[in-house]
């Protein structure tokens, strides 16, 4: 069984401060990593992909790959109130759609 | 934004009633699915499409029926609606298997 594992949080960081949100999964077959945002009462919107090990970088956002250890994170740089929102970690590997963590609540504090 | 839209964005019906809620895109990507989202258990898969007439079910497909006549067009319909099926319902679409997923606004469904 496929399985995207989130710590739900909530996390609070204060602004300006590096929120750090984790995601592990289960398979070894997992091939594409992705991080959406989540505002309440929206629908999910991608803000990183990551298919390979090492970094990603896309302006505040960083997202990190370890196959190894079967992880991926996304760090949020200079964090901002408006970055307040759920994050969902979302896993495939070849021939499956998009397996969803449930998602880490962070809250940026003024 | 990707050209996704689905309809209604709300809606109220009584158990045993059939619903209907449709996904529309504009990108003409090969890949559609449906997902509900529901508090503690996160986005789950219902039914996918990976062409007009090909669909696949999700970890969660009972009670539900889709159908993809043109690449535009994915319908959901539950069959005889249950309150165990109010949720919000994504559509999200995709290139390929393995690339990211858009998704649409959101259909709220109540049942009562």
């Amino acid at each position: 069984q496929k399985e995207v594992e989130q710590n739900s949080g909530p996390l609070s960081v204060p602004e300006g401060a590096i929120a750090s949100l984790n995601c592990t999964y289960s398979d070894r077959g997992s091939q594409s990593f992705f991080w959406y945002r989540q505002y309440s009462g929206k629908s999910p919107e991608l803000i990183m992909s990551i298919y390979s090990n090492g970094d990603k970088e896309d302006g505040r956002f960083t997202a990190q790959l370890n196959k190894a250890s079967q992880y991926v994170s996304l760090l949020i740089r200079d964090s901002q109130p408006s970055d307040s929102a759920t994050y969902l970690c979302a896993v495939n590997i070849w021939s499956t759609p998009l397996v969803f963590g449930k998602g880490t609540r962070l809250s940026v504090i003024a | 934004d990707a050209g996704i839209t689905q309809s209604p964005r709300h809606k109220v019906t009584e158990t045993g009633t059939p619903v209907t809620l449709r996904c529309h895109q504009t990108e003409n990507h090969r890949y559609m699915y449906w997902y509900r989202q529901d508090p503690g258990h996160g986005l789950r898969l219902i039914h996918y499409s990976y062409g007009v007439k090909d669909t696949d079910k999700g970890e969660v497909s009972d009670g539900y029926s889709v159908s993809r006549s043109k690449t535009e067009d994915f319908l959901l319909t539950l069959e005889s609606a249950t309150s165990s099926q109010t949720s919000v319902y994504f559509c999200a679409i995709s290139e390929t298997q393995n690339t990211e997923a858009f998704f649409g606004q959101g259909t709220r469904l109540t049942v009562v």
